[in-house]
Formats: structure tokens, C-alpha cells, sequence
């Protein structure tokens, strides 16, 4: 049971204009949620997060998007740089039992942005 | 600042050989340390989690262990490992807050 969807594998965009990342997830249970940018044989690298108090977080060219009564975040990325063709995993987060917040994470999302 | 290492980086072992993949934080006290494999194709799966020294928890049943001898390192283990094995293994830390950070990542290939 997948709690955490990411239901593009792949996306491609043309340099300068918007990617839009998208992630459902299905645990009510969830308020903490986080975009990870990961290159092959890396390690994930957090990009920006939102708390469920919120419905936009806004970092440089990054902006999460939350709509709780839809369950379902985006990443927009404006503009798209070929630097940023990565793979994408949108990350959700509760507090679990013993007080340590483990996250699901979706299956990512292969983004290539053409030059 | 904080740091967090991993190793080996790469890894190739036979059926059946043990494994032992170690990882280490700096910069930090107390952390709350994890272990996830990405299988090919696939997300990432939690494995181990550790809130203290000798604290661990198992998010699903398998052939791997995970213990937590000091602080601030964490060992991933497998007394025999199965073609199943096969994976790129993350360690990962994170402080009180939300946001966890990844280590650079082990390739297991076991033939």
C-alpha cells in the first residue's frame, strides 16, 4: 500500500520555462512533507519542505505547494535549468511512536529539462 | 556543520557473504539515524531507524540487521546475504526537527 504516490516516473521541460512536480498521498496522519532532488549514485539532497499549517513554501526558484483536502503537494520550478535534470522524491512525515519522525517516500520522478 | 559518511561506496559480494556497511554523523549529538535502500526502480524504502545508542527499529522483516554501537554511528548487516540484497543502501540523520539528511550512498551488488 502505497502512501505516497508520485504517479509521472518521467518529465521533460524546455530550459526557462515551469517543471511541476506532482505527489498524493493517502495517510491523514501525515504533517510534515519534503522534496528530495537525488543525482545517480548520490545520495538524496533536501531541497525544501512544508508543514501542514501551510499551503506555500518558497525557497529561490522553488516552491511547494500543499493542498491538504486534496492530499496532494507540487513542486514548481521556475525557471527550469538544465542542472536540475534529477530525479525528484516527494517525502511525507509523522510522528511515529518513540518520537522519531520517519519519512515515506514516493517513487520519483525522472525530470530532464532540455536545453 | 554537520556531516554524515558512509562507506564502503561500492560493494560487490558473493550469496551467501556477509555484509557490513558503516556510517557515521559529525558535527552533532543525539541524532536520530536511519538506514533505506532504493531498490532499481524503485523509491525509497525504510529499513532501520535508532533514536539512541543500542535503539533500534525494523520497518520490515528481511535479511538485514542494524545496531548502534556509539552515538553517532550506525552498521548495517547481514550475516548471509540473498540476490535480493542487491540495492544502493543510504544512512541518513536528522536532528529534532523534520528534515533528514543522506549520506553519499553504498551500491550492493551481490552475484
Amino acid at each position: 500500500d502505497q502512501q505516497v504516490k508520485q504517479n509521472s516516473p518521467s518529465l521533460s521541460v524546455q530550459e526557462g520555462r515551469i517543471s511541476i512536480l506532482n505527489c498524493d498521498y493517502t495517510n491523514s496522519m501525515f504533517d510534515y512533507f519534503l522534496w528530495y532532488k537525488k543525482y545517480p549514485a548520490e545520495g538524496p539532497t533536501f531541497l525544501i519542505s512544508i508543514s501542514s499549517i501551510k499551503d506555500k513554501n518558497e525557497d529561490g526558484r522553488f516552491t511547494v505547494f500543499l493542498n491538504k483536502s486534496a492530499k496532494h503537494l507540487s513542486l514548481h520550478i521556475v525557471p527550469s535549468q538544465p542542472g536540475d535534470s534529477a530525479v525528484y522524491f516527494c517525502a511525507a512525515s509523522a510522528l511515529s511512536s518513540g518520537s522519531a519522525r520517519q519519512l515515506t517516500f514516493g517513487s520519483g520522478t525522472q525530470l530532464t529539462v532540455l536545453p | 556543520s554537520q556531516t554524515i559518511h558512509q562507506w564502503p561506496a561500492t560493494l560487490v559480494q558473493p550469496v551467501g557473504s556477509p555484509l557490513s556497511l558503516e556510517c557515521t554523523v559529525e558535527g552533532t549529538s543525539n541524532p536520530n539515524l536511519y538506514w533505506y535502500r532504493q531498490a532499481a526502480g524503485r523509491g525509497l524504502q525504510l529499513l532501520f531507524y535508532s533514536v539512541g545508542i543500542g535503539q533500534i527499529s525494523s520497518e520490515v522483516p528481511q535479511n538485514l540487521s542494524a545496531s548502534r554501537p556509539q552515538d553517532r554511528q550506525f552498521i548495517l548487516s547481514s550475516k548471509k546475504l540473498l540476490l535480493s540484497d542487491s540495492g544502493f543502501y543510504l544512512c541518513a540523520w536528522s536532528p529534532p526537527s523534520n528534515t533528514i539528511y543522506f549520506g553519499e550512498g553504498s551500491w550492493l551488488t551481490v552475484v
